[in-house]
């Protein structure tokens, strides 16, 4: 069965900084690209970053670019998402996901982790 | 990358048809066949419907299905059941090799 756990998420201050980790099992991870994809409060999918298997490929949302950063590790079958600069507007859950194509179609999904942006 | 556009809100019967749509431009929804649908219950993680416009993964039941022309794709739900009540969200690649979604879609069963 695939298994994505995300972890990482928690309080942090505007301006802060947070890795995410997205720990995947089930199916091999080096073939495939993975995605992040945020959801603020009450609203809205917004996706924010993806990579391609190997890690040599990434693209990212303009709202990101420059703030965060995504990579992998296959040895260790882990996504990251290291989040800098952090605004209050990038309060939301954070989804990883396995990416089936290119960019998309995102299947599965994990269960989410929080980041709260707040002082 | 603006948002696709989906209407805020559906509504049926259990046993009716209901369809979502999502309008896009030629450089996303109507420039390529990579438009996905999602569907989210609430607190829970959004799950894959349809890909590629209208394949249906293994596991997703027949009753939905996806269609796409010009720069609209659509996501229609056949035989509405309770359990077909949720948000649903279109996604389609784009020309600047970015992923964009829809604002999402309520579902409501009467």
């Amino acid at each position: 069965e695939v298994q994505l756990v995300e972890s990482g998420g928690g309080l942090v201050q505007p301006g802060g900084s947070l890795r995410l980790s997205c720990a995947a099992s089930g199916f091999t991870f080096s073939s495939y690209g993975m995605a992040w994809v945020r959801q603020a409060p009450g609203k809205g999918l917004q996706w924010v970053s993806s990579i391609s298997d190997s890690g040599t490929s990434t693209y990212y949302a303009d709202s990101v670019k420059g703030r965060f950063t995504i990579s992998r590790d296959n040895s260790r079958n882990t996504l990251y998402l290291q989040v800098d600069s952090l605004r209050a507007e990038d309060t939301a859950v954070y989804y990883c996901a396995k990416v089936l194509g290119l960019l998309d179609p995102f299947d599965p999904w994990g269960q989410g982790t929080l980041v709260t942006v707040s002082s | 990358q603006s948002a696709l556009t989906q209407p805020a809100s559906v509504s049926g019967s259990p046993g009716q048809s209901i369809t979502i749509s999502c309008t896009g431009t030629s450089s996303d929804v109507g420039g390529y066949n990579y438009v996905s649908w999602y569907q989210q219950h609430p607190g829970k993680a959004p799950k894959l419907m349809i890909s590629n416009v209208s394949n249906r993964p293994s596991g997703v039941s027949n009753r939905f299905s996806g269609s796409k022309s010009d720069n609209t794709a659509s996501l229609t739900i056949s035989g509405l059941q309770a359990e077909d009540e949720a948000d649903y969200y279109c996604g389609s690649y784009t020309s600047s090799n970015t992923l964009v979604f829809g604002g999402g879609t309520k579902l409501t069963v009467l």
